[in-house]
């Protein structure tokens, strides 16, 4: 059973170009969140996508937007980068039982913006 | 609102000595509480839970106990191998939103186990 796998696993643009990243995942989830690690700090939460929908979202702005598809995978999609969006973007996927769940995450994908 | 403060590291110890990293948390109500590890080059892990007040997580002989009267939530092991050199992440998942999880994280502490 493959667990939560991101693409590309690396990435370099420059200031002012868009970037998307991709996510699938874990078997049986349905629920896919997104955060941004910046270099030796916590991961910060994005967004998160149930039912093709987002249903909340972090402190961040709308640069960066999302998708989820039929299939339950999802994208992240920043715009107008900055240089302070180089972090590593990490992707989550849980199933939606009412409960806590465990959130699986994947390896990320580093995006350095030059 | 939500915020979650770990010790600085790294702590460095020798194989088989006490772990422990602190973890406090500040959170409206009661919210669950994780320690994920993240080995280098790979994503999160989520080593152990605890989601009411003076439930005892453990896994892998991690152990950490949910103290509501202090807001805590402190990683320890009794015995540490070079294999759990990593970095921890204390976490927590506000409560009243069990069909959405946002995690949030603390900084992390990174831990280096010397044979």
């Amino acid at each position: 059973d493959a667990g939560v796998t991101q693409s590309p696993t690396h990435l370099i643009k420059t200031r002012g170009q868009q970037v998307t990243l991709r996510c699938s995942p874990k078997s049986g989830h349905d629920t896919v969140s997104w955060y941004q690690q910046a270099l030796g700090q916590g991961p910060q939460f994005i967004f998160q996508y149930y039912e093709e929908e987002e249903r909340q979202r972090g402190n961040f702005p709308d640069r960066f937007s999302g998708h989820q598809f039929p299939n339950y995978s999802s994208e992240l999609n920043v715009n107008a980068l900055l240089l302070g969006d180089s972090a590593l973007y990490l992707c989550a996927s849980s199933f939606n039982s009412g409960r806590v769940n465990e959130q699986f995450f994947g390896p990320g994908t580093r995006l350095t913006v030059l | 609102g939500n915020s979650v403060t770990q010790m600085e590291g790294p702590v460095t110890l020798s194989e088989e000595a006490f772990l422990t990293i602190n973890c406090t948390y500040t959170a409206t109500g009661y919210p669950s509480l994780f320690w994920y590890v993240q080995y280098p080059g790979e994503g999160l892990q989520l080593l152990l839970k605890a989601t009411k007040a003076d439930d005892k997580g453990s896994n892998k002989g991690f152990e950490a106990t949910y103290r509501k009267e202090t807001t805590s939530f402190h990683l320890e092991k009794g015995s540490v191998q070079v294999s759990d050199s990593a970095v921890y992440f204390c976490a927590l998942s506000p409560k009243g939103n069990t069909g959405f999880q946002k995690l949030v994280f603390g900084t992390g502490t990174r831990l280096l186990v010397s044979p």
